[in-house]
């Protein structure tokens, strides 16, 4: 079974709106953290968002947000007021068990995010 | 950010030849991972490692080894290039932490024909 699913190969949003990309993610650990990364076409990936599995709240940075739904075993990205600069593949991944453990990290296939002028 | 450096950038190789691609990192982080990017399938994970000469297999480990002889170097090694070892290869440190992040390297372009 996949780790990390995203559903959505490709998403289009117009700019200053915002948009949510989905993950979800199967586990049966208690301690795991969910990561979300944006690679621009130029290729580096860049980290975006993290949320641990004890974390109550949602986790927000700036215009990212991450809307973590635990009983459904979710962990969607949210962008608000997107720019041009979204326009990039975006990745989710798990890293199950506790960090500093050398536990694997595992991603989703992506989603490609075009912002429409 | 982390100073992570992969050689080389890009790499065109033929069918049966081996290739070596390099991971250095000057962080002294313990653990390390190579990945592979391929379209549709996300990135993959086909070695990682818990410090100098200790390393496991990930998911898509057939047909390549790696090595760690000193903490900064994780050397990944093709053993006989094929057509479908064609992909974006990614080393990854991961950061002591709370959360304990990757930061990824700037990845290596192959090509093998």
């Amino acid at each position: 079974a996949q780790k990390i699913t995203q559903t959505q190969p490709g998403m289009f949003v117009q700019e200053k709106e915002a948009v949510t990309l989905d993950c979800t993610y199967d586990t049966s650990d208690q301690s795991y953290g969910l990561f979300w990364y944006k690679q621009p076409s130029s290729g580096e990936m860049i980290f975006l968002i993290y949320q641990g599995s004890y974390d109550e709240q949602n986790a927000t940075e700036g215009r990212y947000s991450l809307n973590f739904q635990k009983a459904r075993k979710s962990a969607n990205l949210v962008i608000s007021a997107s720019q041009l600069g979204d326009s990039a593949m975006y990745f989710c991944a798990m890293r199950e068990g506790l960090a500093n453990t050398g536990n694997q990290f595992y991603f989703g296939t992506g989603t490609s995010l075009t912002v429409i002028p | 950010d982390a100073g992570i450096t992969q050689s080389p950038r890009h790499k065109v190789t033929e069918t049966g030849t081996p290739v070596t691609l390099r991971c250095h990192q000057t962080e002294n982080h313990r653990y390390m991972y190579w990945y592979r990017q391929d379209p549709g399938h996300g990135l993959r994970l086909i070695h990682y490692s818990y410090g100098v000469k200790d390393t496991d297999k990930g998911e898509v480990s057939d047909g390549y080894s790696v090595s760690r002889s000193k903490t900064e170097d994780f050397l990944l090694t093709l053993e006989s290039a094929t057509s479908s070892q064609t992909s974006v290869y990614f080393c990854a440190i991961s950061e002591p932490g709370p959360y304990e992040k990757l930061f990824f390297g700037s990845g290596t372009q192959l090509s093998v024909l």
